[in-house]
C-alpha cells in the first residue's frame, strides 16, 4: 500500500532556532502533498499544499514566512519552521495524494512530527 | 463556509456493541466524505469515503457509514465493536472542485471497555 513517512518523529528546539521535517512517499509519487498541524484534541487544520515544482499555496492566516515549504521532487516535501517560538509546538502532518484502488485518488497521511519548542 | 462537525467528543461502548459516530457537514453542495482513524504513533487512515451513488458505504475494519443528504450527516457504524477500535476518529469533507482540501471535525475519542 501507500506510504508516507516523516522525519523526525520528535524534535525539540530552542526558541529562536529553524526545524525542518521532511516528509517522503516511499512507494509512490506525490505531484501534491499537504501539511496539518494538529493541536492537543484537536481536530487537523490544513496549513498548506505543497505541489512539486511549484510555491505551496498557503491556507490564510498560515504566515509563509515562518513555515517554508519545498517540494523539490516527487517523493519529498519539507516544511522549515523559522525562528521557532513555544507558541509553534504542535504535532505536524503531512500527507500525499495518491492513486487509490478503484483508479481515483486519496489523500495517504504521515504518522506526524511532534515538535516542542523550549 | 464549509464545515465539518462532529458532536461528540468522547463516546464509550463495551466490546461487542453497536457503535455509532456522529458527523454532520455544511456545504454549499453535495461534498465528498471521508471517515478517518488515528492511532497514536500511526498516520490517519482511511476507513471509507463516499463520493456519489450508493449512500451506504463500507469501509475497511467492519466500517460502514451513511450518507444522509436530508439531514446533511454522515454516520460512522460498526455492528460490534473490538477492542482494538478504541482511537480517534475523524469526519472530514471535501468540497467538489476544492482541490483535494480536506476540512476535518474535531474528531471523536473512542473507548472501548473490555
Amino acid at each position: 500500500g501507500a506510504v508516507v513517512s516523516q522525519h523526525p518523529s520528535r524534535v525539540i528546539c530552542k526558541s529562536g532556532t529553524s526545524v525542518k521535517i521532511e516528509c517522503r512517499s516511499l512507494d509512490f509519487q506525490a505531484t501534491t502533498m499537504f501539511w496539518y498541524r494538529q493541536f492537543p484534541k484537536q481536530s487537523l487544520m490544513l496549513m498548506a499544499t505543497s505541489n512539486e515544482g511549484s510555491k505551496a499555496t498557503y491556507e490564510q492566516g498560515v504566515e509563509k514566512d515562518k513555515f517554508l515549504i519545498n517540494h523539490a521532487s516527487l517523493t519529498l516535501s519539507t516544511l522549515t519552521v523559522t525562528s521557532a517560538h513555544p507558541e509553534d509546538s504542535s504535532f505536524y502532518i503531512c500527507s500525499a495524494r495518491g492513486l487509490d484502488t478503484s483508479g481515483g485518488y486519496e489523500q495517504y497521511f504521515g504518522p506526524g512530527t511532534r515538535l516542542t519548542v523550549t | 463556509a464549509q464545515s465539518v462537525t462532529q458532536p461528540d467528543i468522547h463516546i464509550t461502548v463495551s466490546e461487542g456493541a453497536s457503535l455509532e459516530l456522529r458527523c454532520n457537514y455544511s456545504y454549499g453542495a453535495t461534498p465528498y466524505l471521508f471517515w478517518y482513524v488515528q492511532s497514536p504513533g500511526q498516520g490517519l487512515q482511511l476507513l471509507l469515503k463516499y463520493f456519489s451513488g450508493d449512500t451506504l458505504v463500507q469501509g475497511i475494519k467492519g466500517f460502514e457509514a451513511e450518507f444522509k443528504r436530508s439531514q446533511s450527516s454522515f454516520n460512522l457504524r460498526k455492528p460490534s465493536v473490538h477492542w482494538s477500535d478504541a482511537a480517534e476518529y475523524f469526519c472530514a469533507g471535501e468540497g467538489p472542485g476544492g482541490g483535494n482540501k480536506l476540512t476535518f471535525g474535531t474528531g471523536t475519542q473512542l473507548k472501548v471497555e473490555l
